[in-house]
């Protein structure tokens, strides 16, 4: 069963604090993402990553910076964080498109649910 | 830009009815198109994905159809019940890597 893990459900952090989100995956995944969701916008892209040390911006990066030194790991950088940052973040992985028997869907962690104050 | 649009509204109907979602995009054609349920305080989970030369996919009580033409997707659940109350969102691929573009999602409550 394919398994993604997120450091912490919830995290509540202040203005100006520099906050680490992680995410873990074991299927040996390839690509790997960072969304976060607020009401009604649904989930935004943040960064992606298609293999290690390989990161792409996705729709919302600014404010953002990713890290994956390792295939099964994959962390989101708040540099300075801020209030409108407070959300719910959710990783996910999978493998690319065109890998055999695959039907590229992505598995997602349980979320964590940042508030910046 | 590329834009994604479900039923912003909540769809409430009764058990043992087919319930029907409505998945539109503009601005691109898609490859393939997947769809998800999220419940509440979790993570999306995947159910389905239909192809571009697919018409019509199944999966259990669980059907979609993908008209390029129109550029929608619809998501049947048929004899629903309870236990389907969740909100399913559309999310259709994006340029490469498997990146996708997910709508805002729309809430399903079936009332026993």
């Amino acid at each position: 069963d394919v398994k993604v893990t997120q450091s912490s459900r919830y995290l509540v952090k202040r203005t100006g604090e520099k906050v680490f989100l992680e995410c873990v995956q074991d299927m040996d995944h390839e690509n790997m993402f960072w969304y976060r969701q607020d009401p009604g916008l649904g989930l935004r892209l943040i960064y992606f990553s298609y293999d290690v040390k390989m990161k792409e911006k996705g729709d919302i990066p600014e404010g953002y910076s990713v890290s994956r030194e390792k295939k099964e790991r994959f962390s989101l950088i708040l540099e300075s964080a801020s209030t409108n940052q407070t959300s719910m973040y959710l990783c996910a992985s999978s493998f690319p498109p065109r890998t055999s028997g695959s039907s590229y869907e992505q598995y997602f962690g349980p979320g964590t649910r940042l508030t910046v104050t | 830009s590329q834009k994604i649009e479900q039923n912003s509204e909540a769809l409430n109907i009764q058990e043992g009815k087919t319930a029907t979602l409505t998945c539109n995009y503009t601005n691109y054609s898609p490859a393939y198109l997947q769809w998800y349920r999220q419940d509440p305080g979790r993570g999306p989970v995947f159910l389905l994905l239909i192809r571009e030369n697919e018409k019509e996919k199944r999966k259990e009580r669980l059907k979609v159809t993908f008209d390029t033409t129109l550029k929608q997707s619809l998501f049947h659940i048929t004899a629903s019940q309870p236990a389907d109350s969740a909100t399913y969102l559309c999310a259709p691929i994006s340029g490469g890597y498997n990146k996708l573009i997910f709508g805002a999602g729309t809430r399903l409550a079936v009332h026993p």
